[in-house]
């Protein structure tokens, strides 16, 4: 089936470093990749997806390419802001089925 | 603005009442989906339904039931709440292709 594998947390950031978050997955078909963050008490929120290889993905800075040949989806950010911490979730949908699957989630802490 | 609506944000209730959650969608989305999120367990899937009463178990789906009478709405059923059942729940819609999915904000659900 199909499955999503993420960097485990916590990843602990000063102000205005670069942030990397891997992610991999595994699925039939084409898949779409999406990125989700949630603040503290919030639902998931979409951050940005890509329906295609190749397609890069943006958002507030934020950003993922669609990598087929290597199976992965890693989100980056050039300076990350206090604001940014939250869980991130990578996900898929449409590979074996129409359902989302989900990785486990990385907890971003950025300090001042 | 797309929205995915979910009845409460909080709930409180008591071990053996039937608990409804509702959710609503105003993306004319066919597949929805029922979500529980638990510290260290990540996000699993209780219930999706990919078309108007339609209905497939996910990963947990005992103790929970659901309804989709219309498209717009998917209903999580408790038929008696159990102190197990205390958790984050969380509504999502997706288009048919795959191509878009978005989250509602969340019931926090406390059972006593």
């Amino acid at each position: 089936g199909d499955s999503v594998t993420q960097m485990e947390g916590p990843v602990t950031l000063s102000e205005e470093a670069f942030l990397t978050i891997n992610c991999t997955y595994t699925a039939t078909g084409y898949p779409s990749l999406f990125w989700y963050v949630q603040y503290p008490g919030e639902g998931l929120q979409l951050l940005l997806k890509a329906t295609k290889a190749d397609d890069k993905g943006s958002n507030k800075g934020f950003e993922a390419t669609y990598r087929k040949e290597t199976t992965s989806f890693h989100l980056e950010k050039g300076s990350v802001q206090v604001s940014d911490s939250a869980v991130y979730f990578c996900a898929l949908s449409g590979g074996s089925n129409y359902k989302l699957t989900f990785g486990k989630g990385t907890l971003l802490t950025v300090n001042p | 603005d797309v929205k995915v609506t979910q009845s409460s944000r909080y709930l409180v209730k008591r071990t053996g009442e039937k608990v409804f959650l509702e959710c609503v969608q105003d993306m004319d989305h066919e597949n929805m989906f029922w979500y529980r999120q638990d510290p260290g367990l990540g996000l699993r899937l209780i219930y999706f339904s990919y078309d108007v009463k339609m209905k497939e178990k996910g990963d947990i789906p005992e103790g929970y039931s659901v309804s989709r009478e219309k498209k717009e709405r998917f209903s999580l059923i408790l038929e008696s709440a159990s102190t197990n059942q205390t958790s984050m729940y969380l509504c999502a819609s997706m288009d048919r292709g795959g191509r878009e999915a978005f989250f509602g904000q969340g019931t926090r659900l406390t059972v006593v």
